[in-house]
């Protein structure tokens, strides 16, 4: 079974350019996240998908972040204009479903981001 | 809201028992659980409460208590591989479904 598939592994910008990253979800998991982790610290829920309809976003800055999962699949995280306090690497994982018996995450490599 | 608590780090020797504790505040439990985490790497999946009592798994055990909001996760016989970050995370109620929130992490440094 292929795992969680992200691009690109890492991104050098300047502050205030723009950044895109990708996430490609276990298949048939309906459920996909996205999260940023600074070094030293736990990862943080950015975005929640329950396939392409938004769960949870309220960590999201949304005046510079967004994200979208069109179809209920694929799902790109955007940042524009990136900060400085951006540098972290950006998750994403999939799990078939929120609820029931156990529905745990797969990660995938993660984004790792430096913003100059 | 979600609180979870962890110890920032702990060392260990190998061979041993260490406990890694995580305390957690939420409303709407929908389960706990821990990820192991090696550096540069992403979290993988370790093991998952939802009802109290020890899960057993190999050399790694999970207990959780739902009413004093408390888990651990017990390593047994230390290997220098599991030195690694151990997150604890809980999935509560938010908005009518579930989301997850993860601690800060436990860095476990395992020496000879």
């Amino acid at each position: 079974e292929a795992g969680v598939a992200q691009s690109p592994r890492y991104k050098i910008i300047e502050k205030r350019q723009s950044v895109a990253f990708w996430c490609n979800p276990i298949s048939g998991h309906a459920t996909l996240y996205w999260y940023q982790q600074i070094l030293g610290q736990g990862p943080k829920l950015l975005i929640q998908f329950q396939n392409n309809g938004v769960v949870d976003d309220s960590q999201l800055p949304k005046d510079r972040f967004s994200a979208e999962r069109l179809k209920g699949v694929d799902s790109t995280l955007k940042i524009q204009p990136a900060k400085l306090e951006d540098s972290a690497v950006y998750l994403c994982a999939s799990s078939l479903g929120v609820r029931g018996p156990l529905n745990e995450q797969f990660f995938g490599p993660g984004t790792r981001l430096t913003v100059l | 809201g979600q609180n979870i608590d962890q110890p920032t780090e702990m060392t260990a020797t190998e061979g041993a028992i260490v406990q890694i504790n995580c305390t957690y505040q939420t409303s709407g439990f929908n389960g706990l659980f821990w990820y192991q985490q090696h550096a540069g790497e992403a979290p993988t999946f370790l093991s998952y409460n939802v009802l109290d009592g020890l899960e057993e798994k190999g050399r790694f055990s999970s207990f959780l208590s739902r009413s004093k909001g408390y888990s651990y996760l017990l390593l047994k016989e230390l290997q220098m591989k599991d030195s690694a970050s151990y997150l604890c995370a809980v999935r509560g109620a938010s908005g009518g479904s579930y989301i997850p929130t993860f601690g800060r992490g436990t860095s476990l440094i395992v020496h000879p």
